[in-house]
């Protein structure tokens, strides 16, 4: 079965504090493309990172970094030194080698002030 | 702007009403595509296109019809809304030439059914 699994419903961290959100995927196949989405207040579907299943290496760009382990079938983001603007959903997907993109259920992030 | 454009933003029918939701995109992308949103539920594929004259079905495609009959436009009509039809849609479009980058989101439609 190939699946997106977003374990983490609802995150609450107080501002300046690190939060990681989990994603835990199941495919059969050997290539695929992980993506990250960011879903603020406001609606829209921010794409945030694309990662092809032949590149395990992290990536970090400013306060957020990736970490993609085939072993363990997850591709976490985290975020450091979190700020207000970072509440929103964030949903992990995957496209399985066809044109089909799918979907976690989403993690809602919510960053105290 | 290029981009993926989605009228109306916002809606209301009462059950058993048809209406159509728009999408446009000026990227010439070949590969668009309609998905729902729902509590708890992330986001669900209902059509996708490939290409001019070319629809398939997602994972929930029951109560919606899609067409493509130009590159720019994906329409996704409902026949005869129902209060489970009741969702935000997002209309993505991508090439399928260039793969170095994501899937381009439209702003979605917010749609109530009665």
């Amino acid at each position: 079965a190939q699946k997106v699994t977003q374990a983490q419903t609802e995150i609450s961290v107080v501002e300046k504090e690190d939060v990681t959100l989990d994603c835990v995927y199941e495919t059969r196949d050997t290539t695929y493309y992980l993506f990250w989405y960011k879903q603020p207040p406001s609606g829209e579907l921010v794409f945030l990172i694309r990662r092809n299943s032949f590149d395990e290496q992290n990536e970090i760009s400013g306060r957020y970094s990736w970490n993609f382990q085939k072993s363990t079938s997850s591709f976490n983001f985290t975020i450091t030194a979190s700020q207000v603007v970072d509440s929103a959903v964030y949903f992990c997907a995957l496209n399985f080698g066809n044109e089909k993109l799918t979907f976690g259920t989403g993690t809602r992030l919510t960053i105290i002030p | 702007n290029a981009g993926v454009t989605q009228t109306p933003k916002f809606q209301v029918l009462k059950t058993g009403q048809s209406m159509t939701l728009q999408c446009a995109q000026d990227m010439n992308h070949e590969y668009m595509s309609w998905y729902r949103q729902d509590p708890g539920m992330g986001l669900r594929l209902i059509h996708y296109s490939v290409g001019a004259g070319i629809t398939d079905q997602g994972e929930v495609p029951n109560g919606y019809n899609v067409s493509r009959s130009t590159t720019e436009d994906f329409p996704l009509r409902l026949l005869s809304a129902a209060p489970s039809q009741t969702s935000v849609y997002f209309c993505a479009s991508r090439s399928l030439v260039l793969r170095d980058y994501g899937y381009t989101f439209g702003s979605g439609t917010r749609l109530t059914v009665v």
